[in-house]
């Protein structure tokens, strides 16, 4: 079935260090949401991406919707250790006739050495 | 609003026996996913309800069922649990709209012993 790829898996940074994180997708993408998820806890909704080249911003996090609508990233600035967690983007992908399933990637896993 | 409520939200079972997850989604949402996660596999579908009526399915074994009543609460169900059950099981609800965010409840972990 059709997937949303996201990269890296795991990344490890010294704190203050930039940090990105993206996903992919073979088709076009009417939105792109972005989650969070802290050890021990559960996916919390950041954000909603709708327009092509779209880019928001929420304090040190970047968001991107790239121009095709098949991409997106986050970007984090000078990380903190409370940056620490899970993030997982997810689109609306089509699961048959006209219906649609909100599908995740399987995360990048955030850790940041203090 | 309250949030997503999930019960109970620690479990133990032993193999063979079977489990019920309750989940009460955010009040006037009538879609209600779950999701299986254990360490390094993401979030795994298991499957979604809307208007008590299962509207997408993952790729999980027969075993794995569930239902949406009328006020739009869902349960899943496992029989003759697995080792492999063990993990954290995760209900998101939203309006029911495909585009839709989900919320998430705070998760039954399930220990197979």
């Amino acid at each position: 079935g059709q997937q949303v790829m996201q990269i890296p898996q795991y990344q490890h940074v010294q704190e203050g260090e930039d940090f990105t994180t993206y996903c992919n997708s073979s088709t076009t993408l009417s939105n792109i949401q972005w989650y969070k998820q802290r050890p021990g806890g559960h996916p919390v909704f950041l954000i909603q991406l709708v327009k092509s080249g779209e880019v928001k911003k929420q304090k040190r996090l970047t968001f991107q919707f790239g121009e095709a609508k098949k991409n997106s990233s986050l970007h984090i600035t000078a990380t903190q250790t409370t940056d620490v967690g899970t993030y997982f983007c997810a689109a609306p992908l089509n699961s048959g006739g006209s219906n649609y399933k909100l599908t995740f990637g399987k995360g990048t896993l955030l850790t940041v050495n203090p | 609003k309250a949030g997503v409520t999930q019960t109970p939200r620690y479990l133990i079972k032993t193999r063979g026996q079977q489990v019920t997850l309750s989940c009460s989604p955010i009040s006037g949402h009538r879609s209600v996913s779950w999701y299986q996660q254990t360490p390094g596999q993401g979030l795994q579908f298991l499957f979604e309800y809307f208007s008590e009526t299962q509207r997408n399915k993952g790729n999980f074994p027969g075993r794995f069922s569930g239902r949406q009543f009328s006020n739009s609460r869902s349960e899943m169900n496992v029989s003759t649990l697995e080792l492999g059950d063990s993990a954290l099981y995760l209900c998101a609800s939203s309006s029911g709209q495909h585009q839709e965010t989900q919320y998430f409840g705070p998760g039954t972990r399930l220990l197979v012993l």
